[in-house]
């Protein structure tokens, strides 16, 4: 089935320790990107991927890290999480970045930073 | 990028047809519409986009008026699977770049389908 798989579900830490939210695609899109989801912010793209070794700054990148060193995987970094960063992040793919292809989502990761 | 304009709820009986309208009187002549829809806190849902010609596929049909100044997105037949948030949002052909990926969901449309 194809699909966009976020892992964990849920995770909740404490601040200031590194952790890893991985998204993986399996229908070979080039383009990957993360958001996190608020109340009343609505979706904010983080960072976002064109293709293999190319990542860009969105909206909001501050306190995140991204890499992608294939093209399946764009696994999202917090190097030492705050509490601001408690928010429910998405994982998303394309085949192309164009206004006629659609993003396709993961299901989401609650993150909660005590 | 063109605003949308939802209404904030609608009620659909289940097996009806279910219509959520949608205004996006400022689009540009080559923005496309999409509907996206969301079921609690899972991830967006993509349902279905146009450009000027309706569009139909396994989950929803599309109408774009002609001016397209407005859409309606058609669930034939709704079930209560389909309770959800619905949102309407107009998108920019340019590829690439933060403005590909930057999509502006609005309140959308809180869709209820009873029994």
């Amino acid at each position: 089935e194809a699909q966009v798989t976020q892992n964990p579900r849920y995770l909740i830490t404490v601040t200031g320790k590194k952790l890893t939210v991985t998204c993986s695609q399996n229908m070979n899109h080039e383009y990957m990107s993360w958001y996190r989801q608020d109340p009343g912010l609505g979706l904010r793209q983080i960072y976002y991927s064109m293709n293999v070794e190319v990542t860009d700054k969105g909206d909001v990148p501050e306190g995140y890290k991204v890499s992608r060193k294939e093209k399946r995987n764009f696994p999202l970094i917090l190097e030492s999480p705050s509490p601001n960063q408690t928010s429910l992040y998405f994982c998303a793919s394309s085949p192309e970045p164009t206004g006629n292809s659609p993003l396709h989502f993961g299901n989401g990761t609650r993150l909660t930073v005590t | 990028d063109a605003k949308t304009t939802q209404p904030p709820s609608m009620d659909c009986a289940e097996g009806r047809a279910a219509n959520l309208p949608c205004n996006h009187s400022t689009i540009s002549g080559n923005e496309y519409v999409y509907w996206y829809r969301q079921i609690h806190s899972q991830g967006p849902q993509y349902i279905i986009h146009g450009l000027k010609n309706n569009e139909t596929n396994e989950m929803a049909s599309l109408i774009i008026t002609e001016d397209r100044k407005s859409s309606t997105l058609i669930l034939p037949h709704a079930t209560l699977r389909d309770t959800a948030v619905y949102y309407c949002i107009v998108r920019p052909p340019g590829a690439g770049g933060t403005s590909y990926g930057k999509l502006t969901f609005g309140q959308g449309t809180i869709l209820t389908v009873h029994p």
